[in-house]
């Protein structure tokens, strides 16, 4: 089983509200990831959390906040986000930081 | 230039045919390769990893690395309409294997 879940699947939210991203996975993978990804474009690496521990941060800007609760969960809190984060939010996970990667279906966002 | 390339496409066969997919470099430390299927709207699926010269081969998907040349490819037999869609070859940067980085991807179009 392979399976990494992300909720919710569709997220509008304006620029001023606080909203969270929630990604799970039951395989007991102890690296996850969260990932943007803008239309035509790859995936860009947000953060790395190997062992419930952040271990990148590719710059991101601080209007998004990850969060490990555990080896299973995952969120990414957004607060005062700008039109140009809407995106396709995808979460992975892998065995270690050093294996195979396997994504969820993500999270659309639009901020308006 | 980009760490890792992929010729955009379309890259259009007919149904039954193989189709090759290719991706080049530049790390030449680079270790580890994945490919990923895309269907437009979805997330990434991994279909082959790969960590060593030569073939792996699974099922209608055989992928083939050259460390020499710093070259990827990927072979689909026997193609069918279900394989349309933009597959992304990644690597993993020297010192860095949690990362992955992604090549633009290439359209693939299986037609009737």
């Amino acid at each position: 089983d392979t399976e990494v879940t992300q909720t919710p699947k569709h997220l509008v939210m304006g620029m001023t509200n606080k909203k969270s991203l929630k990604c799970e996975q039951h395989m007991g993978h102890r690296a996850m990831y969260w990932y943007k990804q803008k239309a035509k474009k790859p995936p860009e690496l947000m953060f790395v959390y190997s062992y419930e521990k952040l271990s990148i941060n590719e710059s991101v800007p601080s209007r998004f906040s990850p969060e490990c609760p555990n080896s299973s969960l995952l969120n990414l809190h957004l607060h005062a986000l700008q039109p140009e984060d809407s995106a396709l939010y995808l979460c992975a996970s892998s065995q270690t930081d050093n294996y195979e990667q396997y994504f969820g279906p993500g999270t659309r966002l639009t901020v308006t | 230039q980009k760490e890792v390339e992929q010729n955009s496409g379309p890259l259009s066969v007919p149904e039954g045919a193989i189709a090759s997919l290719n991706c080049t470099y530049s790390d030449r430390g680079s270790q580890s390769f994945f490919w990923y299927r895309q269907y437009s709207g979805k997330s990434p699926e991994l279909i082959m990893s790969i960590y060593s010269n030569g073939d792996k081969e699974d099922g209608r998907f055989t992928a083939q690395l050259n460390k020499a040349s710093q070259y990827v490819s990927l072979l689909i037999r026997d193609s069918q309409p279900s394989d349309s869609a933009t597959y992304l070859c990644a690597g993993t940067p020297t010192g860095t294997a949690s990362k992955l980085t992604f090549g633009t991807g290439t359209r693939l179009q299986v037609t009737l």
